[in-house]
C-alpha cells in the first residue's frame, strides 16, 4: 500500500552545517510530493513541492528533487541556521487528492 | 495566501464532557476539510475527510460517534469530540482544501491542543 518512509530523529546539527532528511515513498503512478515543515508551537506549513519526475521544488534555501527511478525526495539545505529548527514532514497525494504523510523528521540546530 | 483558523487554540475540559473545535477558512471556499490527529512523537493520523453538505468519510479505526464532523458551510467544519477521555487528549489540526484544487492547495490550520482531565 502506500506510505513514505523517511529518516528517524531526532537530527541535531551544528549552524552552517550541511542537512539531508532522506524521504522515500510507495504508491501507485506518479504522485505530487511535499515537503511540510512545523515549526515549534506552529501549524504545519509547505515548504516546498514537486509534482512530476526530476522537478526540484526549493524554498527558504532547501531543496528536493523527485526521483522517480529510486522512489525517494530528499531534503537537503546547504547550511543550516538555527531557526531552522523544527520538524520536517515528507508526504505525496494519493490518487484521491490526500495527503500521505512520513513519521516526521525533528531537527535540532545548535549555535 | 490562503488561511486557516481554528479555535480554540487550546482546550481543558472534564472528562465526560464534549468539547467543539472549529475550523475556517478564511480567505477562500473549501469543499473539503481534513482532520488530523497528531501524537506526542509528532506523527501524524488522518482521522477524517469532511466534505461540505455530506456525511464525513472517517479512516479506519476512528470511532465516528466520538469524533462527530460537521461541515455545514464551504467555509466551516467542525470537530466535536464527545464524551472526552484523557486518552482523547491530543493536538487536532485541520486543513483545508482550495475548491477545484489539487493536492498541493491544501491549507493547514494552527492546531487545537485539547487536555482532558
Amino acid at each position: 500500500g502506500n506510505s513514505v518512509t523517511q529518516m528517524e530523529g531526532p537530527v541535531t546539527l551544528s549552524e552552517e552545517a550541511f542537512l539531508t532528511i532522506n524521504c522515500t515513498y510507495t504508491a501507485t503512478g506518479y504522485p505530487s510530493l511535499f515537503w511540510y515543515v512545523q515549526y515549534p508551537g506552529e501549524g504545519l506549513q509547505l515548504l516546498l513541492k514537486a509534482t512530476k519526475a526530476d522537478d526540484k521544488g526549493s524554498n527558504k534555501g532547501f531543496e528536493a528533487t523527485y526521483r522517480k527511478e529510486t522512489t525517494s525526495f530528499h531534503l537537503e539545505k546547504g547550511s543550516v541556521q538555527v531557526s531552522d529548527s523544527a520538524v520536517y514532514f515528507c508526504a505525496f497525494s494519493d490518487s484521491n487528492y490526500q495527503l500521505i504523510w512520513g513519521a516526521g523528521t525533528k531537527l535540532i540546530i545548535k549555535p | 495566501g490562503a488561511v486557516v483558523s481554528q479555535h480554540p487554540s487550546w482546550v481543558i475540559c472534564k472528562s465526560g464532557t464534549s468539547v467543539k473545535i472549529e475550523c475556517r477558512s478564511l480567505d477562500f471556499q473549501a469543499t473539503t476539510m481534513f482532520w488530523y490527529r497528531q501524537f506526542p512523537k509528532q506523527s501524524l493520523m488522518l482521522m477524517a475527510t469532511s466534505n461540505e453538505g455530506s456525511k464525513a468519510t472517517y479512516e479506519q479505526g476512528v470511532e465516528k460517534d466520538k469524533f462527530l464532523i460537521n461541515h455545514a458551510s464551504l467555509t466551516l467544519s467542525t470537530l466535536t469530540v464527545t464524551s472526552a477521555h484523557p486518552e482523547d487528549s491530543s493536538f487536532y489540526i485541520c486543513s483545508a482544501r482550495v475548491r477545484g484544487g489539487t493536492a498541493y492547495e491544501q491549507y493547514f490550520g494552527p492546531g487545537t491542543r485539547l487536555t482532558v482531565t
